[in-house]
């Protein structure tokens, strides 16, 4: 059964509005997870590290104030995308990857289209 | 910073036929990752390569890490129309927050 599960899987919505995503480990207690973010036909590219109780690390050029995240409990980060743009849509994806398993799990990805 | 380069980046071949898809990656690390995806979808954990020499096989896959040349290679075996898919390998960082770093990801399509 699915480890992470984000949610909701496919949004569409306006552009100037602000979208959601939730991302829950659902078998493991997560102090770290991560966002991704995929454009069509290209790689991951990490975006932030949510931090329980902590604020996220955002990788250079990503803007802070458009995508917020929370990670207040060890099971659940949201990833909002502020006042979306057709340019933010995107593939969007959280991860897990709880030590020592050394392995990573992804959600099932959220698929973002703003008109 | 970690940069993680991948090799061929689209890859068309005939049922049957082996062929070998190449990752290198820049600095030191101790975990590296092979993940499948297919269109539309999450990605799909293939192997997961801790060590020096380490070769993991699971069907037609095969993977193995050198650690000291920074390279790991997805050799693929007799390759069946199903293995079609877009394949990444990535490299966890050592430093600096132990981020997973994708590379560019290989294209594969097996042709019937």
């Amino acid at each position: 059964g699915a480890v992470v599960s984000q949610h909701p899987s496919w949004v569409i919505c306006k552009s100037g509005t602000s979208v959601k995503i939730e991302c829950r480990s659902l078998d493991f207690q997560a102090t770290t997870m991560f966002w991704y973010r995929q454009f069509p036909k290209q790689s991951l590219m990490l975006m932030a590290t949510s931090n329980e109780g902590s604020k996220a690390t955002y990788e250079q050029g990503v803007e802070k104030d458009k995508f917020l995240i929370n990670h207040a409990s060890l099971t659940l980060s949201t990833l909002t995308v502020t006042s979306a743009h057709p340019e933010d849509s995107s593939f969007y994806i959280c991860s897990v990857r709880p030590e020592p398993k050394n392995i990573q799990y992804f959600g099932a990805g959220t698929r973002l289209s703003v008109l | 910073e970690l940069k993680v380069e991948q090799n061929p980046l689209f890859l068309s071949m005939q049922e049957g036929k082996n062929y070998t898809i190449y990752c290198n990656y820049s600095t030191t690390s101790d975990r590296l990752y092979w993940y499948r995806q297919d269109p539309g979808k999450s990605l799909e954990s293939l192997f997961v390569l801790l060590s020096n020499g380490a070769v993991k096989q699971e069907g037609r896959l095969m993977a193995s890490l050198d650690t000291k040349a920074r390279l790991s290679t997805l050799h693929i075996t007799a390759a069946v129309h199903d293995l079609s898919a877009t394949y990444f390998c990535a490299v966890v960082t050592d430093t600096g927050g132990f981020k997973t770093i994708f590379g560019a990801g290989t294209r594969l399509f097996v042709k019937a």
